[in-house]
Parts: structure tokens; C-alpha cells; sequence
């Protein structure tokens, strides 16, 4: 089934650690993005990519860094992670900026 | 820089009662707006959006917007709601440019009443 892919669904990180969230689309997309959702904040962007090999700070972006070495993989790194990062992030891929966005189911990451 | 405010953090309404949420956004160029609605422990999926051209726009489920310029809003609406559409709603804009960004609001959780 065509669409977009997150992993791990879930994890449980102990501060400190380095952590990778993988996202993978198979619609080739343009353009991905990396969410963070938290209660009554709504879905605020960390980081987005037009297209490969270009990457864009989004809203909250300290802590997190992302690459894009190919059109299909966004993986989103936390080189440190700490406990305000513990939230459900969602990754989402469209064609470009008048088009649908397509989100994965999201990964719920506790830093404890 | 464009931003997202929805003025309802939540929402209740009775059952086959109207509903309207409300979005206003800020951006200093022209912008693509969207809604986006999220089912409990779910992604999200695009209810409508809008372009250019007509200001109404019509989308799944019986919702509509309306793009208004001069208020900078993009309101939902729905003339009769039912139980299942308990769920978040999220009004989302992105400027005409050639960044891609995709900026949400902090969401509206309509909660439908039998």
C-alpha cells in the first residue's frame, strides 16, 4: 500500500540518549516535513525539506536535526534527547505547496 | 512568516445542530489554506482546501469553508453534525512561495452530543 511510514510506532528513551525517527514515503513526493503534537499546541512544525538534499527549520527546531540524502527517507534526529521532547511526532510528504499532505500514523516518544 | 490562530480550543454541540470553527490566519503573501481532521489515536487527513477561484469551497463528510480575504479567515462549517465527527480539527495555511512550508493551528476538538 502506497503511502508513508513511521518507525518505531512507539519508544521509550532515557535522557540523554540519541534517538533517530524514520520516515519513508513511496509517492515521491517534493516535500516532507516532521511534526511534534502536544495538547493544546496542535501540530507545530521542527523541520521540513522542499526536495533532496535541501532542509528548512521550522517553528521548534533546537534539539532536532533532520536530513535528506534522497527523495523517499527524512529521518529526524535528537542528538540529546530530554523530557520536554516527549510528545507524538508525525511525519507528512506532499507534492508541492498547493497539494494534500499525507501523514504517517506517528511516533509517541516518552524521554524519561 | 505565516501563522495560524483557531479561536476554539474546543467545541460542543448537539447532535444534527450546526457548527462552525473558526480559523484565522497571517501571512504577508497570497496562501493555500487547508482543514485537516484528526479520529482519535489516528494521522491526519485533509477535509478541504482552498486555492483560488471561488471563496466557498466544499469538502468530504458535508463540510464547507469559506476563504474570506478581507478578514484573513477560513471558517468550517457544517449545517448538521453527527456523533462521528467527534474528533480535532486543524486549520493548516501555506504561502504561495517556493518554501513548502505547511504551518498548523493548535486545533479545535469538536465533541458532538447525542
Amino acid at each position: 500500500i502506497a503511502g508513508i511510514t513511521q518507525a518505531p510506532t512507539s519508544q521509550i528513551l532515557a535522557a540523554g540518549r540519541r534517538m533517530t525517527l524514520r520516515c519513508t514515503q513511496d509517492m515521491r513526493h517534493n516535500a516532507m516535513y516532521w511534526y511534534r503534537q502536544d495538547l493544546g499546541l496542535g501540530l507545530r512544525l521542527i523541520h521540513y525539506s522542499n526536495t533532496a538534499g535541501t532542509t528548512g527549520k521550522g517553528e521548534v527546531p533546537d534539539g532536532y536535526s533532520v536530513s535528506r540524502a534522497n527523495t523517499d527517507d527524512f529521518p529526524l534526529t535528537l542528538a540529546s534527547a530530554v523530557p520536554s521532547q516527549t510528545s507524538v511526532y508525525f511525519c507528512a510528504s506532499r507534492n508541492r505547496g498547493n497539494t494534500e499532505a499525507f501523514f504517517g500514523q506517528g511516533t509517541r516518544l516518552t524521554v524519561v | 512568516a505565516q501563522s495560524v490562530t483557531q479561536l476554539d480550543s474546543q467545541v460542543p454541540v448537539f447532535e444534527e445542530a450546526p457548527v462552525e470553527l473558526r480559523c484565522n490566519y497571517s501571512s504577508s503573501v497570497s496562501v493555500y489554506l487547508f482543514w485537516y481532521v484528526q479520529y482519535p489515536n489516528q494521522g491526519l487527513q485533509l477535509l478541504l482546501k482552498y486555492l483560488s477561484g471561488s471563496t466557498l469551497v466544499k469538502g468530504i463528510n458535508g463540510f464547507e469553508a469559506e476563504f474570506n480575504k478581507s478578514q484573513t479567515s477560513f471558517h468550517l462549517r457544517k449545517p448538521s453534525v453527527h456523533i462521528s465527527d467527534t474528533a480535532e480539527y486543524f486549520c493548516a495555511v501555506s504561502e504561495k512561495d517556493n518554501t513548502d512550508k505547511l504551518i498548523f493551528g493548535t486545533g479545535t476538538r469538536l465533541q458532538v452530543f447525542p
